[in-house]
């Protein structure tokens, strides 16, 4: 079955680590994105790549760090200067659009929750 | 700077109880209005796209209308399996002729369905 994976579920971070979320889709999507939840909060973009070796920062890149070297691929790091990094990250893929066509939604994985120990 | 804004935040319904959520915006230049369904502890799932006033999609007891302002996601008999977080996103017309495909999302309301 096509779809996106996220893992771990569920992931600790210590003071002054960095830890990375990883997200697979198999979906052969050109769009990749990060978002973060926060609880009473709408989604926040975090980074976002169009394309292998490319990527942009979103609203609230501080603190993260992305690379994008396979399709498939879109690793988050979470550094240790994002100072509240207890959250819900999300890991989204779309295709992209050819002319003419209908714009196409974001696909969601299901999440990595990560707290501070 | 877009803004998405849902009401209301919390949504408590008898089963079979019909009823609407509802999602304001406004965006410069709408390209698309997403709705999707989230479940605790899981990713949104994808409900439908919205692309221009007086277009209306459905599926099984759900139907989302958009008007140049807001959209509606009604509820028709829900049932308790009903029972989620409603997000709400647009999507700007492109910026520059580069399409990233940025939603901004509204904070979503909270449905539960008692039987």
């Amino acid at each position: 079955d096509g779809g996106i994976t996220q893992s771990p579920k569920y992931l600790f971070r210590k003071e002054g680590q960095n830890v990375t979320l990883s997200c697979e889709q198999n979906l052969n999507h050109d769009a990749m994105y990060w978002y973060r939840q926060d609880p009473g909060q709408g989604l926040r973009l975090i980074y976002y790549s169009q394309i292998v070796n490319d990527f942009q920062k979103g609203d609230i890149a501080e603190g993260y760090s992305v690379s994008r070297e396979k399709k498939e691929s879109f690793p988050l790091t979470v550094t240790s200067a994002q100072k509240n990094p207890t959250a819900f990250y999300l890991c989204a893929s779309r295709a992209i659009p050819r002319d003419g066509l209908l714009n196409q939604p974001q696909h969601f994985g299901d999440g990595t929750r990560l707290s501070i120990l | 700077e877009d803004q998405v804004t849902q009401s209301p935040e919390a949504l408590r319904l008898q089963e079979g109880e019909s009823s609407s959520l509802n999602c304001s915006y406004t965006v410069s230049g709408l390209r698309g209005l997403f709705w999707y369904r989230q479940d605790p502890g899981k990713g949104p799932e994808f409900l439908f796209t919205l692309y221009s006033a007086g277009e209306e999609k459905e599926k099984e007891r759900l139907k989302a209308t958009l008007t140049k302002k807001e959209s509606f996601l009604h509820i028709t008999a829900p049932k308790p399996e009903d029972s989620a977080t409603y997000l709400c996103a647009v999507q700007a017309k492109w910026v520059g002729g580069t399409s990233y495909g940025k939603l901004t999302f509204g904070q979503g309301t909270i449905l539960t369905v008692h039987p």
